[in-house]
């Protein structure tokens, strides 16, 4: 049983299109949520984490938005570029161990120029 | 820093056979774990170490055995391969007290 569900499972964007994935969890004793990103042929790399107690947080082109209350959480992709084509997982941990990460079934983008 | 090294890159193995997937980090990292990537499921967690000595299980461990004598290593054993094995494995490292889990290039594993 996931923990977390993502959706979608896949998605097209435009250059310069904005992209949107949604994760949603139930168990509240989680207290991490980080993104991963992942090429072909390559292990997944951390994109973006936030901790519930901000609703927000930004890095460049990337964005969380939390919503406690709903228990979800989402990945916006702003002037998506063709390089941001890769799949991506949203995480959830429990504050009780942050090392144990279960993820999201993963949403592939694909950015057309 | 190489990072995180998983070796091999591919396998084939017949059901039954046996193997050990490698993995090691050269960043000193006390925490590795062992994920399985199937498609439409993610990552899942199969087993992980909290440091030299100290395994436990994570979601999906069974028929596999792990061992950690070393900070640098975490081997990943298949006792008896079984074709729900086939899968990408990945290993990861993280520091303690650090979120951020550096993952290797995968092993892509095919069991016949």
């Amino acid at each position: 049983q996931q923990q977390v569900k993502q959706s979608p499972q896949s998605l097209i964007v435009q250059k310069g299109g904005i992209s949107i994935i949604n994760c949603a969890y139930e168990n509240t004793a989680f207290d991490y949520f980080p993104w991963y990103q992942q090429f072909p042929g390559k292990g997944p790399a951390l994109l973006i984490a936030i901790r519930p107690d901000v609703s927000e947080k930004k890095e460049g082109r990337f964005t969380i938005s939390f919503n406690k209350s709903a228990k979800q959480f989402s990945l916006h992709i702003m002037d998506s570029q063709p390089g941001d084509s890769a799949t991506y997982f949203c995480a959830v941990s429990p504050k009780s161990n942050d090392y144990k990460l279960s993820f999201g079934a993963g949403t592939t983008v694909t950015v057309r120029a | 820093n190489a990072g995180v090294t998983q070796t091999p890159k591919f396998q084939v193995l017949k059901t039954g056979q046996s193997m050990t997937l490698q993995c090691a980090q050269d960043m000193n990292h006390e925490y590795m774990s062992w994920y399985r990537q199937d498609p439409g499921m993610g990552l899942r967690l199969i087993h992980y170490s909290v440091g030299a000595g100290i395994t436990d299980q994570g979601e999906v461990p069974n028929g596999y055995n792990v061992s950690r004598s070393t900070t640098e290593d975490f081997p990943l054993r298949l006792l008896s391969a079984a074709p729900s094995q086939t899968s990408v494995y990945f290993c990861a490292s993280s520091r303690t007290g650090k979120n951020i889990q550096y993952f290797g290039a995968g092993t892509r594993l095919s069991v016949l």
